[in-house]
């Protein structure tokens, strides 16, 4: 099974306006991390949010924010305030402690923003 | 946040030769360093875990002897892609893990190195 499922590939959004990127996750873990990257046509990976499985706040970073359903295992991305410089791919990827470190990543969504 | 500087950013080999690939983390020491590949609108996939003074631990699927990784010390691992071919074009990005880092922070990315075989 597939441990980070994202299931929009392709996703338009206003500028201006806000938009939620999809994740969920599976694991029997009772200890991971959950994050969010942004990879531009460049390549690079820029990391924007972290959520761990303790934290019982939403985590936020400027205008990002994730909503974080740890019983229904999801960890939507919320861009507020969409700006033309945010259209690129974005990963979530996942953490199991007990799993060695490496991160997991899911499919990704490629977010497009309109004028 | 750290910094890992990946090298080359790009290159262009020919079928049948060898090209290594270096991840260096700049400002912190990288216990582990993990490499992935990423084909064209796909995810990333992780290939190999590699960590200072010990062998790589390569995911199911990934040829050792094809990709030779090398982790000497604690800011350097290095990838190299033996006997190329083709379909072995990809984009390749590193990630380090560092001694002073918890497991529960952000992994710092390489810039990856866009290779192509001809």
């Amino acid at each position: 099974a597939q441990k980070i499922t994202q299931t929009q590939p392709g996703m338009f959004v206003q500028e201006k306006e806000a938009v939620t990127l999809d994740c969920t996750y599976d694991t029997s873990d009772q200890s991971y991390g959950l994050f969010w990257y942004k990879q531009p046509s460049s390549g690079e990976m820029i990391f924007l949010i972290y959520q761990g499985s303790y934290d019982e706040q939403n985590a936020t970073e400027g205008r990002y924010s994730l909503n974080f359903q740890k019983a229904r295992k999801s960890a939507n991305l919320v861009i507020s305030a969409s700006q033309l410089g945010d259209s690129a791919m974005y990963f979530c990827a996942m953490r199991e402690n007990n799993a060695g470190n490496m991160l997991t990543f899911g499919g990704g969504t490629r977010l497009m923003v309109k004028p | 946040g750290a910094v890992v500087s990946q090298h080359p950013s790009w290159v262009i080999c020919k079928s049948g030769t060898s090209v290594k690939i270096e991840c260096r983390s700049l400002d912190f020491q990288a216990t582990t360093m993990f490499w992935y590949r990423q084909f064209p609108k796909q995810s990333l996939m992780l290939m190999a875990t590699s960590n200072e003074g010990s062998k790589a631990t390569y995911e199911q699927g990934v040829e050792k002897d094809k990709f030779l990784i090398n982790h000497a010390s604690l800011t350097l691992s290095t990838l190299t892609v033996t006997s190329a071919h083709p379909e072995d074009s990809s984009f390749y990005i590193c990630s380090a893990l560092g001694l002073s880092l918890t497991a529960n922070t952000e992994a710092f990315f390489g810039q990856g190195t866009r290779l192509t075989v001809v």
